[in-house]
């Protein structure tokens, strides 16, 4: 099993400000294999980015993903107040697994 | 737009049964691979099982494997979720999402199974 270890496990920041979300694979995956997740307080996950880099639609481009190998990187360029919210790494290279989630929360 | 609704949700004892439905409108359901994920009251995501299209393939978590049987009526646009031998630690909300690579949830807000005796 591919195991995604997201870190940090909470990023304290504030509006305005960027936010850089990491997440490490046991082992190298695809880039065409890796999607990130957001959800929200009392609501079902919606996807952001998949395939490492490609936003999904309706999604604004202050999110982007980037990465390769073992390592992808989630960033929010300019955190707006509905950014706050859990975060999400999925792996469909072998089989499915998530990350267990990186919290941004409001300083 | 999709639009997913799970239902079927419950009380039950360790080691009895249920089965969990979400009905799909919005989208060719036939078209599309369908995936069960849930999650643990204050926990993270777990993906549980993906069905192809006609349901002739289906892969499962370890966590489940054994336990747990995905199936789909396309005719009825409806996706399943059998789940024998509850334990307690399958007390969670569970969600259907469309596709098994990426996923969508449609908005769906999931059907809770709680398993204590």
């Amino acid at each position: 099993e591919i195991v995604l270890t997201q870190s940090p496990g909470t990023l304290t920041l504030s509006p305005g400000e960027r936010a850089t979300l990491s997440c490490r694979a046991s082992q190298g995956i695809s880039t065409s294999s890796l999607a990130w997740y957001q959800q929200r307080r009392g609501q079902a996950p919606r996807v952001l980015i998949y395939g490492t880099s490609s936003r999904a639609t309706g999604i604004p481009d202050r999110y982007s993903g980037s990465g390769s190998g073992r390592d992808f990187t989630l960033t929010i360029s300019r955190l707006e107040p509905e950014d706050f919210a859990v975060y999400y790494c999925q792996q469909y290279y072998n089989s499915r697994t998530f990350g267990q989630g990186t919290t941004v929360e409001i300083k | 737009q999709v639009h997913l609704v799970e239902s079927g949700g419950d009380l039950v004892k360790p080691g009895e049964s249920l089965r969990l439905s979400c009905a799909v409108s919005g989208f060719t359901f036939s078209n599309f691979y369908m995936t069960w994920i849930r999650q643990a009251p204050g926990r993270g995501l777990e993906w549980l099982s993906y069905i192809d299209r006609d349901g002739t393939t289906t892969d499962y978590a370890d966590s489940v494997r054994g336990r747990f049987t995905i199936s789909r009526d396309n005719a009825k646009n409806e996706l399943f979720l059998q789940m024998n031998n509850l334990r307690a630690e399958d007390t969670a909300l569970y969600y259907c999402a469309k596709g098994h690579t990426f996923i969508d949830f449609g908005g769906g807000q999931g059907t809770l199974v709680t398993v204590s005796s």
